[in-house]
């Protein structure tokens, strides 16, 4: 079961605009990764931040980390209709590295 | 990264029936996982294949369910056994890379009937 939630469940936007993903744990990390899934395919990694980094950026996306909140956001700047997609967050704890996913969002970006 | 291929993309079975799923890596990896995710949920393991020993299963699955093969260190595979409508899901593979990034195949849609 997933040990942690994503918020909002579902997001409406229109293009252009900015979506804010966020996701909450409740153990400590190694690292934490997102990623995109399109219409129930296969997963596409988005960005991995680790424990010790508190921001990262990859082209419009950023990804920031707070671990004393134990908490992530995932912002997308300049949607577009392609964006359209699911995103989950997913942590990784100790050696095993097993990923623990989030419930995910939904994202509708609106043309 | 790596490039992970998925056989069959998508069946449907009737219940009682077995399906093996293969997963392939075009690199040699150490730590490769299978996923399950039902209908609108999120993904959940199922277990880490172990090369050259037993699977590792997480709790609530069993090895007779879904037994798992990892002959070597590109090439997996996972059989759903006496396939139930329960059944009906997403399985996805999964490899460790050395940067610690996780990539994913493109994932098997089961429909059993």
């Amino acid at each position: 079961s997933q040990q942690g939630e994503e918020d909002p469940q579902a997001l409406s936007i229109q293009e252009g605009e900015n979506a804010t993903m966020n996701c909450s744990y409740k153990t400590s990390i190694n690292n934490l990764q997102w990623y995109r899934q399109n219409s129930g395919r296969g997963l596409v990694h988005l960005i991995l931040i680790r424990s010790n980094e508190r921001e990262k950026h990859s082209g419009r996306l950023r990804v920031t980390l707070d671990t004393s909140k134990k908490s992530s956001s995932l912002l997308i700047t300049a949607s577009r209709a392609a964006d359209t997609a699911s995103y989950f967050c997913a942590r990784v704890k100790g050696s095993a590295r097993q990923l623990t996913f989030g419930s995910g969002t939904q994202l509708t970006v609106l043309p | 990264s790596a490039v992970i291929s998925q056989k069959p993309s998508r069946d449907i079975c009737q219940r009682g029936t077995s399906l093996t799923i293969q997963c392939q890596v075009d690199s040699q990896v150490t730590m490769m996982f299978w996923y399950r995710q039902q209908p609108g949920q999120s993904l959940t393991l199922i277990a880490t294949a172990n090369q050259g020993s037993e699977a590792t299963y997480e709790s609530g699955f069993v090895i007779d369910k879904f037994p798992i093969s990892r002959p070597n260190l590109t090439f997996s595979t996972l059989t759903v056994s006496n396939m139930s409508p329960e059944d009906s899901s997403i399985y996805l593979c999964s490899v460790l890379a050395g940067d610690e990034t996780q990539y994913f195949g493109p994932g098997t849609r089961l429909l059993v009937l």
